[in-house]
């Protein structure tokens, strides 16, 4: 089975820091994992996802995600924040033969001026 | 979302009456999900179908039911609503059923229930 746990449900950085959105899963097979974002009133876009490749993984607006196995993590990151991040984020694991994604609850994120 | 479209994209019914959302794909995807988001919860899984009139259910089926009777049309019925039922409904699709392909969302039905 698999399951991913986003810690916070909230986080607010100031504009130009770093971002940094935490995400553990569990899962019994070697897992593919994704980081999903939802702007207000819209549907989720696909930022970044591991499969299994470069354990470094680079998305589109500048984001990166790194698959640590010793620490089951896949944590979201951005060096400097920018108001357009403001967003919800979901991160997501797919096991091998899996007919579907098994969510995390989301964290908002809050970029101060 | 570009080739997905969902309608309604709001809907106000009330407690007992039956509602149909509806999910449009110009993908020729094969793969296609109905997943409902709560505060708290994420999203989960109602119903998917992995082809024309094969479909299965997910986590959250109980007071649902779902017909595709054309590759392109993926349809979500309340029997009958209830205000639990309140919620915001994505469809999404994928082309394959499996690893690394990534879901493609809709933009959402926000239903509410009086």
């Amino acid at each position: 089975a698999q399951s991913v746990t986003q810690l916070g449900s909230h986080v607010s950085v100031s504009e130009g820091a770093l971002v940094l959105l935490r995400c553990n899963y569990s899962s019994s097979v070697p897992p593919y994992l994704f980081w999903y974002v939802q702007y207000p009133n819209q549907g989720l876009q696909l930022l970044l996802k591991y499969t299994s490749a470069a354990t470094l993984v680079k998305g589109i607006n500048g984001f990166e995600a790194e698959f640590k196995k010793s620490e089951t993590s896949f944590h979201l990151t951005k060096p400097s924040a920018h108001m357009s991040d403001a967003a919800e984020y979901f991160c997501a694991v797919s096991g091998n033969t899996g007919n579907q994604f098994y969510f995390g609850t989301g964290t908002s994120l809050t970029v101060i001026p | 979302d570009a080739g997905i479209t969902q309608s309604p994209r709001h809907k106000v019914t009330e407690t007992g009456t039956p509602v149909t959302l509806r999910c449009h794909q110009t993908e020729n995807h094969r793969y296609m999900y109905w997943y409902r988001q709560d505060p708290g919860h994420g999203l989960r899984l109602i119903h998917y179908s992995y082809g024309v009139k094969d479909t299965d259910k997910g986590e959250v089926s109980d007071g649902y039911s779902v017909s595709r009777s054309k590759t392109e049309d993926f349809l979500l019925t309340l029997e009958s609503a209830t205000s639990s039922q309140t919620s915001v409904y994505f469809c999404a699709i994928s082309e394959y059923q499996t690893v690394g392909a990534g879901y493609t969302f809709g933009s959402g039905t926000r239903l509410t229930v009086v």
